[in-house]
């Protein structure tokens, strides 16, 4: 068990629809990020965020968006789904200060399904 | 961060050592390897990361050439459960807000009975 929550873990939906997946870091995490894992593309960096602070963005469509609350849980937003955004979202946190470890903690993903 | 590439597949006989290259060399001095595996659609998991010397933990072995351009995962004692997608990065720790990885497509680990 990383210590990252992720709801929900399974998600079915259909073309046109908005969802909202939730992100809960690990306790005393400031950084979280995003990344989205489809069949053909891999593992793809999408945004983190710093403390309630966007801070950088990878390949995230403009119809997904995201935030990050100050209790430090975020949430990704998906809008317009398209079948193409079928996959494995995945969110991951880190301590988020200068150091050298420089280990990611992933949860076990929501799976979203768009029909 | 620097390009890596990695065998897009290998096996490995059960009990044995496995042995995964990764090649890296365009790294720049102040990046690390990082090493981290993704059993079948479970969240990636850290494995184990280095900068020029060799490290070893519960997990594994990290083996980085001298000139740091390429660098060997070893799992001395592979399993089953070691069947997964290692993913090899070479990454910068640097700034106030962590580490953004890129994860390219990996090696496929397949643990043979």
């Amino acid at each position: 068990d990383s210590g990252v929550t992720q709801t929900p873990k399974h998600l079915i939906t259909a073309t046109g629809q908005r969802v909202t997946l939730r992100c809960s870091p690990r306790s005393g995490d400031l950084s979280v990020y995003w990344y989205q894992q489809s069949l053909d593309q891999g593992l793809q960096f999408l945004i983190q965020y710093y403390n309630g602070e966007e801070r950088a963005k990878g390949n995230i469509l403009e119809r997904f968006s995201a935030q990050q609350f100050p209790d430090l849980h975020s949430e990704l937003n998906l809008s317009s789904l398209e079948l193409g955004d079928s996959a494995l979202y995945f969110c991951a946190s880190s301590l988020g200060i200068v150091r050298r470890t420089g280990e990611l903690f992933f949860g076990e993903g929501s799976r979203l399904t768009v029909l | 961060d620097a390009k890596t590439t990695q065998p897009p597949s290998m096996d490995c006989a059960e009990g044995r050592a496995a042995n995964l290259p990764c090649n890296h060399s365009t790294i720049s001095g102040n990046e690390y390897v990082y090493w981290y595996r993704q059993i079948h659609s479970q969240g990636p998991q850290y494995i184990i990361h280095g900068l020029k010397n060799n490290e070893t933990n519960e997990m594994a072995s990290l083996i980085i050439t001298e000139d740091r351009k390429s660098s060997t995962l070893i799992l001395p004692h592979a399993t089953l459960r070691d069947t997964a997608v290692y993913y090899c990065i070479a990454h910068t720790t640097w700034g106030l807000a962590g580490n953004q990885f890129y994860f390219g497509t990996g090696t496929s680990l397949t643990v043979i009975p």
